[in-house]
């Protein structure tokens, strides 16, 4: 079992509309959480970042949470833009460690 | 350079050859990263750099693959004797404090 997973898998949204990533982790304790976007082809680009005494954060149209009690984290995107389709990875650095846990992503297409 | 370099973007090989995969990090920043993306699959772990040396080559899937660091800059990983399960996006990423960035990988396909 992943340490880290996400749902859905793959969402379709119109453009326009809100859409909300869930990521769901077993980690602990962990230092911190980041939401990536990673466009086809290319590397992933940080987004934002929490730690664990965080309960939100945001970046432009995309703000992210963190329940550290529940050990969830979602991402919510508004007003989706056609530039939005990508895949969207959580990952969370346990403590004392370098290596991060990725989560196996959500794509997400916006259609006009 | 501005950011994480990787090349070639892409590449096709035969089964049995051997590739080289070149990481150019960012000025300054000490750990490097390399990292592996199958189809539909999440982020594997391979091998990370501090400086020149590895501490943790604990992701390398198996002896045919390997990865060197000089002068605290460029890495490569190197790929022996192919198979078609090494088809991938390999990722590198640079870091010197907190978070990664990451190159926009090279493809890797062996017919």
């Amino acid at each position: 079992k992943n340490q880290v997973e996400q749902s859905p898998q793959s969402l379709i949204i119109l453009e326009g509309k809100n859409c909300t990533l869930q990521c769901n982790y077993t980690v602990s304790p962990f230092s911190n959480l980041r939401w990536y976007k990673q466009d086809t082809g290319r590397g992933p680009v940080s987004l934002t970042i929490m730690t664990f005494s965080e309960n939100t954060k945001s970046n432009g149209r995309y703000t992210a949470t963190l329940d550290a009690d529940t050990k969830q984290s979602s991402l919510h995107i508004t007003a989706s833009q056609l530039s939005d389709s990508a895949s969207y990875i959580c990952v969370v650095t346990p403590s004392g460690t370098y290596k991060y846990i990725f989560g196996t992503g959500t794509r997400l297409k916006v259609l006009a | 350079g501005a950011g994480v370099s990787q090349s070639p973007s892409n590449k096709v090989t035969e089964k049995g050859k051997d590739v080289e995969l070149r990481c150019d990090p960012i000025s300054g920043h000490t750990a490097l990263y390399w990292y592996r993306q199958s189809l539909g699959q999440g982020l594997e772990f391979l091998i990370y750099f501090q400086g020149n040396s590895a501490p943790d080559k604990s992701g390398l899937p198996s002896d045919r693959f390997s990865a060197e660091r000089t002068g605290g800059s460029v890495s490569t990983l190197t790929i022996q004797r192919t198979q078609q399960e090494d088809s991938a996006v390999y990722l590198c990423a640079s870091s010197r404090n907190y978070g990664y960035t990451f190159g926009s990988g090279t493809r890797l396909t062996v017919v």
